[in-house]
C-alpha cells in the first residue's frame, strides 16, 4: 500500500524556518516525481514546488522562489520541502504527492501537515 | 503563466441531475489537463487526466473532454456522494496551477 506521511509542521514567527518532511513507502520512490501542495484554510489548492523523480530538476511558484527548497533522499525515501522567510500568507495544510508515469499528474497524497505562521 | 479559470465557483443541483464544470486556460495546453474531486477534510482525489481518461477506480458517471484551452468535467448523474469542491489542473509546463475550485452541494 503506497503511504506518504507529512512531518515538520507547526508554528512559526514571521520571518523563521521550518522543514517539512515526507517520508514515503509502498512504491518504488526513486522512480516517482513528487510534488508539495498547499491549501490555506478554507481556501482552494496550491501547487507550491515539484521535482524530478532523480532530484535534478526543480520548479517553484513565483510565491515562494527564492525562499523554499524542494530535495529528496533516494536512498531514504523522503522529500523534503525547506521553507525561509515564512510569511503568515505561507500558513496552509501542506501536502506531498507522488505523480506516475502513467497520469503525470499527482495520484498518491499524503495526508498532510499543518503549517501556522503567526507572532 | 498560464491561468486557469474555472466555473462556476459553485453550483447547487438534484440528485441525478447531470452537472458540468468548465475549466478555461489563459493560452492552450494541449491535453494537459486533469481534475481531482476534494470532499470536505478529505485529500484531493484525481478524477481525470490528459483531459479526457478517467483514473481506474473512478465510477463511469464522471468524464472529461476539451482540448486547447476549453476543458470540461460532467457529472452524468449526480450522487449524494459527489458533494466536493473541483479542481482542475494544468500540467504541460511549470507551474502546474489549480484552478480555484468548483463546490458542487446537493440541492
Amino acid at each position: 500500500e503506497v503511504q506518504l506521511l507529512e512531518s515538520g509542521g507547526g508554528l512559526v514567527q514571521p520571518g523563521g524556518s521550518l522543514r517539512l518532511s515526507c517520508a514515503a513507502s509502498g512504491f518504488t520512490f526513486s522512480s516517482y516525481p513528487l510534488s508539495w501542495v498547499r491549501q490555506a484554510p478554507g481556501r482552494g489548492l496550491e501547487w507550491v514546488s515539484g521535482i524530478s523523480d532523480t532530484g535534478r530538476t526543480t520548479n517553484y511558484a513565483d510565491s515562494v522562489k527564492g525562499r523554499f527548497t524542494i530535495s529528496r533522499d533516494n536512498s531514504m525515501n523522503t522529500l523534503y520541502l525547506q521553507m525561509n522567510s515564512l510569511r503568515a500568507e505561507d500558513t496552509a495544510v501542506y501536502y506531498c504527492s507522488a505523480k506516475t508515469t502513467v497520469t503525470r499528474v499527482p495520484v498518491y497524497w499524503g495526508l498532510g501537515t499543518l503549517v501556522t505562521v503567526s507572532s | 503563466d498560464i491561468q486557469l479559470t474555472q466555473s462556476p465557483s459553485s453550483l447547487s443541483a438534484s440528485v441525478g441531475d447531470r452537472v458540468t464544470i468548465t475549466c478555461r486556460a489563459s493560452q492552450g495546453i494541449s491535453n494537459y489537463l486533469a481534475w481531482y474531486q476534494q470532499k470536505p477534510g478529505k485529500v484531493p482525489k484525481l478524477l481525470i487526466y490528459a483531459a479526457s481518461t478517467l483514473q481506474s477506480g473512478v465510477p463511469s458517471r464522471f468524464s472529461g473532454s476539451g482540448s486547447g484551452t476549453d476543458f470540461t468535467l460532467t457529472v452524468g448523474s449526480l450522487q449524494p456522494e459527489d458533494v466536493a469542491t473541483y479542481y482542475c489542473q494544468k500540467y504541460d509546463s511549470a507551474p502546474w496551477t489549480f484552478g480555484r475550485g468548483t463546490k458542487v452541494e446537493i440541492k
